[in-house]
């Protein structure tokens, strides 16, 4: 089983600064990795797909890079409405493994 | 409009059994591979289950294997999960999704907005 490790756990920014989310695979997942944001009492919602793709609707201040082992998730400019629990996920073997999660808090 | 409609949670003994039921709307469910994703209070996203389009495939968590089975219903466009053996690290809320692109098993794009199942005696 792939594990991914997200760091940091908690992340405490203000509106408008860049935030910087971090994803590590146990072994290489090559580009088959995915983020999702969950909001209190909500389902998660797929923001980036195949490690830089956005999905439909999402704004252009969110973005992936990274490859193999090592990914990122870039907020460039944080909104009021960012601030939730990101996840990500891996597809490249079974079982599809999520990340902890990182939790992205107001400072 | 496009969406899943999860039903069929509730609290249930150890060793008891349920079904969930995901009732999908606005595309072409038969067309789509979907899949369970459950959260135990406070904690993260865990895979369950996944299913191809047809039917004919199907991939289970370790956790799960051998005690839930999933299954869809392409003429009723409904996805299943039948819980048996149910354990108190069953308790969460399950989360029915679809994946995003046609017969393909990549990315869950929809999430329905879950099923709570509470394994307690």
């Amino acid at each position: 089983e792939i594990v991914l490790t997200q760091s940091p756990a908690t992340l405490s920014l203000s509106p408008g600064e860049r935030a910087t989310l971090s994803c590590r695979a146990s072994q290489s997942v090559r580009t088959y990795l995915a983020w999702y944001q969950q909001k209190p009492g909500q389902a998660p919602r797929l923001l980036i797909y195949d490690v830089s793709n956005r999905a439909t609707g999402i704004p252009t201040r969110f973005s992936g890079s990274g490859s193999g082992t090592d990914f990122t998730l870039t907020i460039s400019s944080l909104e009021p409405e960012d601030f939730a629990v990101y996840y990500c996920q891996q597809r490249s073997n079974w079982p599809k493994t999520f990340g902890q999660g990182t939790k992205l808090e107001i400072k | 409009e496009v969406q899943l409609l999860e039903s069929g949670g509730g609290l249930v003994p150890p060793g008891g059994s349920l079904r969930l039921s995901c009732a999908a709307s606005g595309f072409t469910f038969s067309s789509y591979a979907m899949g369970w994703v459950r959260q135990a209070p406070g904690k993260g996203l865990e895979w369950v289950s996944s299913l191809s389009a047809d039917g004919e495939a199907t991939y289970y968590a370790d956790s799960v294997k051998g005690r839930f089975t999933i299954s869809r219903d392409n003429s009723k466009d409904t996805l299943y999960l039948q819980m048996n053996s149910l354990r108190a690290e069953d308790t969460a809320m399950y989360y029915c999704a679809k994946y995003r692109t046609v017969f393909g098993v990549d990315w869950f794009d929809l999430w329905g907005q879950g099923a709570l199942v509470t394994v307690s005696p």
